[in-house]
């Protein structure tokens, strides 16, 4: 079962605009995570905000949490081509004596040259 | 230091086959989790090793199985391949319990 959603499904916007992407999940969490992914190809992390965080930065990136409201959202500003791939947010959730990552179905972001 | 690599990239199979993927986790990572990832979805946990035990898995049948090695490498098998397994299948390693887990390349997978 899925526990993020991702929000939008696709974004497209010029090169220097900023992106928004927000995530909603379903149950408590202890942190929360947003991954990467070009084409297709492996996740890279990007960045990880613990429960008793409301901000987080890293370069570029900026992402925020609201337990109460059981969101996320990540802004990437001044946008580049590269920045072109799927953002998924991830929330570690126990699974026997594991601790898996769950996935939403992420956003498509496309950055115009 | 290596990173996660994942053999082979691609692979094509007719359904009923046998298939197993392979994976070599980052140096220093005793945990590694195998995912699926179907297209246009997120990534989906089939199960996880730590110190070659399986110690969690996900909503999969058990023709998914799983070794991990001394060497903390680790095998997918997947038994009596049916069409819907075709995917993106994504080895991820951490050291230990770390929330956070660093991702191979995948291996494409296509059940004709």
């Amino acid at each position: 079962s899925q526990q993020g959603e991702e929000d939008p499904q696709a974004l497209s916007i010029q090169e220097g605009e900023n992106a928004t992407m927000n995530c909603s999940y379903k149950t408590s969490i202890n942190n929360l995570q947003w991954y990467r992914q070009n084409s297709g190809r492996g996740l890279v992390h990007l960045i990880l905000i613990r429960s008793n965080e409301r901000e987080k930065h890293s370069g570029r990136l900026r992402v925020t949490l609201d337990t109460s409201k059981k969101s996320s959202s990540l802004l990437i500003t001044a946008s580049r081509a590269a920045d072109t791939a799927s953002y998924f947010c991830a929330t570690p959730i126990s699974s026997g004596s594991a601790r898996q990552l769950t996935f939403g179905s992420g956003t498509q972001l496309t950055v115009l040259p | 230091e290596t990173g996660v690599t994942q053999s082979p990239t691609h692979l094509i199979k007719t359904r009923g086959q046998q298939v197993t993927l392979r994976c070599s986790s980052q140096s220093g990572h005793n945990t590694v989790s195998w995912y699926q990832q179907a297209l246009g979805q997120g990534p989906q946990f089939i199960f996880q090793y730590y110190r070659e035990e399986e110690n969690g898995r996900g909503n999969f049948p058990p023709r998914f199985s799983g070794l991990q090695f001394p060497n903390y490498s680790s095998e997918l098998n997947v038994n009596a391949l049916e069409l819907d397994d075709s995917a993106l299948y994504l080895c991820a390693s951490s050291p230990g319990q770390q929330e956070t887990q660093y991702f191979g390349p995948g291996t494409r997978l296509l059940v004709l």
